[in-house]
């Protein structure tokens, strides 16, 4: 969706380049955390999730880390291509929640240059 | 159709008008969950559904009331919004509660 009127962090790079997203959460009770792509016109689509007892998982092309100490996330992309084009948004919830309250984060708005 | 289908995808209303927005989901999904998604804030959770009883309601006015008829419908009726409910209405679902969410493509709602 079209995000008039929100300043997203932007990270511009060029294709071929790895991404790196960087993401950091609040609750310390949280043990999911997942990353979603949505790209323009469409919904959250779900790229990749890592649960609190691991702290690195990686997907094809892409890898998430978490830091539980400095309650830091990220995602790598590797081998950026034009599709990668799109707003990444990391996602948090926890146990205590039955995980209904998915806490989203602001978002990070990845340009890949051709 | 396959996934989580939405529709209206735009809408325009008046302060005064009542709407309803209408979400389906054709992957035997037992979970669906409306979201708001403004261009001011991260995306909000508002309800959560589970096997057609709202499990969830995240302190959303009244002027929001969802509906949940059978497991793979969810509407969010709306009546007397304001300006800043202008926003991308999200639904999702999910296999189970706290299960991997498929959102639906949204609905572009601006009130004047």
């Amino acid at each position: 969706g079209e995000s008039v009127g929100l300043h997203l962090p932007t990270l511009s790079v060029q294709e071929g380049d790895n991404s790196i997203i960087n993401c950091a959460y609040s609750n310390s009770a949280s043990d999911y955390f997942i990353w979603y792509k949505q790209e323009s016109g469409k919904g959250p689509q779900f790229i990749i999730d890592i649960r609190s007892n691991m702290d690195k998982r990686q997907g094809q092309r892409v890898t998430v880390l978490l830091n539980k100490t400095v309650k830091h996330l990220s995602l790598q992309i590797a081998a950026t291509q034009p599709g990668d084009s799109a707003v990444y948004f990391c996602a948090e919830t926890a146990a205590e929640t039955s995980y209904d309250k998915v806490i989203f984060g602001p978002g990070t708005s990845l340009s890949v240059i051709p | 159709e396959t996934g989580v289908t939405q529709t209206p995808r735009h809408l325009v209303m008046g302060m005064t008008n009542k709407k309803s927005l209408k979400c389906e989901q054709h992957l035997g999904h037992n979970a669906m969950y409306w979201y708001k998604q403004s261009a001011k804030k991260p995306l909000e959770l508002m309800f959560v559904y589970s096997l057609e009883e709202r499990v969830e309601n995240n302190s959303v006015p009244s002027r929001f009331s969802p509906e949940c008829p059978n497991s793979s419908h969810l509407f969010l009726h709306l009546h007397t919004l304001q300006p800043e409910d202008s926003a991308l209405y999200l639904c999702a679902s999910s296999r189970v509660r706290g299960d991997e969410q498929f959102f639906g493509p949204g609905t572009r709602l601006t009130v004047l």
